[in-house]
């Protein structure tokens, strides 16, 4: 079964600091990989997706992700981070039978002013 | 005009009783989904639907059923509320099934059961 692991529970960052928030799949070929924001009390939007090609995509807010195959990860970077980026990020993948998406545990970020 | 929205945004009620959450997309999708979001922050898909046929239904009580009028309605009905069933619900939607489609989600509906 399709698994996603978010290693990072809670990260807080100083404003204007740069961010990167990890993200390992399990998964038989190359998989689709998405990451969602969800500001507090908000649902979930999403940041950016990577189907093929140039495995460095860039998102909304700023965002960019860069899938590694070899890593079997896809983490997601910004050169400077914002106080409005405080939220709850999660990785996703569609799951084997493309019938749901599997989340990962999500991240929290923090930002110091 | 808002993409998916679910309603009752807060949803407070007892044990024992029975409710509903209702959920519209206007995105013309042919997929919705029903996720439970417990205190930790970890989704659950909990039902989806294409084209009003139930494609998957994960392992969850027979209390919670989904109720799809038509492409644009995915309901969620709840009998005898239990205290875990206390989580934040959300609605979702996508084009096609999930494979390369990215979902859009509703805002949420936050239910508390004393």
């Amino acid at each position: 079964a399709q698994s996603v692991t978010q290693p990072d529970i809670h990260i807080t960052v100083s404003e204007g600091a740069s961010l990167e928030l990890r993200c390992n799949y399990s998964y038989g070929a190359t998989p689709y990989l998405f990451w969602y924001v969800q500001s507090p009390g908000q649902g979930l939007q999403l940041l950016l997706k990577y189907f093929s090609g140039d495995t460095l995509v860039q998102g909304i807010k700023g965002f960019e992700a860069e899938f590694k195959r070899s890593q079997s990860s896809f983490n997601l970077r910004k050169p400077s981070v914002h106080w409005s980026d405080a939220a709850e990020y999660f990785c996703a993948v569609p799951d084997n039978y493309g019938q749901n998406f599997v989340f990962g545990p999500g991240t929290r970020l923090s930002v110091l002013p | 005009d808002t993409a998916v929205s679910q309603t009752p945004k807060y949803l407070v009620t007892q044990m024992g009783n029975d409710k509903s959450i209702k959920c519209e997309q206007n995105l013309g999708h042919d997929t919705m989904y029903w996720y439970k979001q417990d205190s930790k922050k970890f989704l659950k898909i909990m039902f989806s639907y294409n084209n009003k046929e139930l494609i998957i239904n994960e392992t969850v009580p027979n209390r919670f059923s989904p109720k799809s009028p038509d492409k644009a309605h995915l309901n969620l009905h709840i009998n005898s509320l239990e205290l875990g069933d206390s989580a934040v619900y959300f609605c979702a939607s996508s084009q096609q099934g999930p494979g390369a489609n990215v979902l859009t989600f509703g805002a949420g509906s936050r239910l508390t059961v004393l």
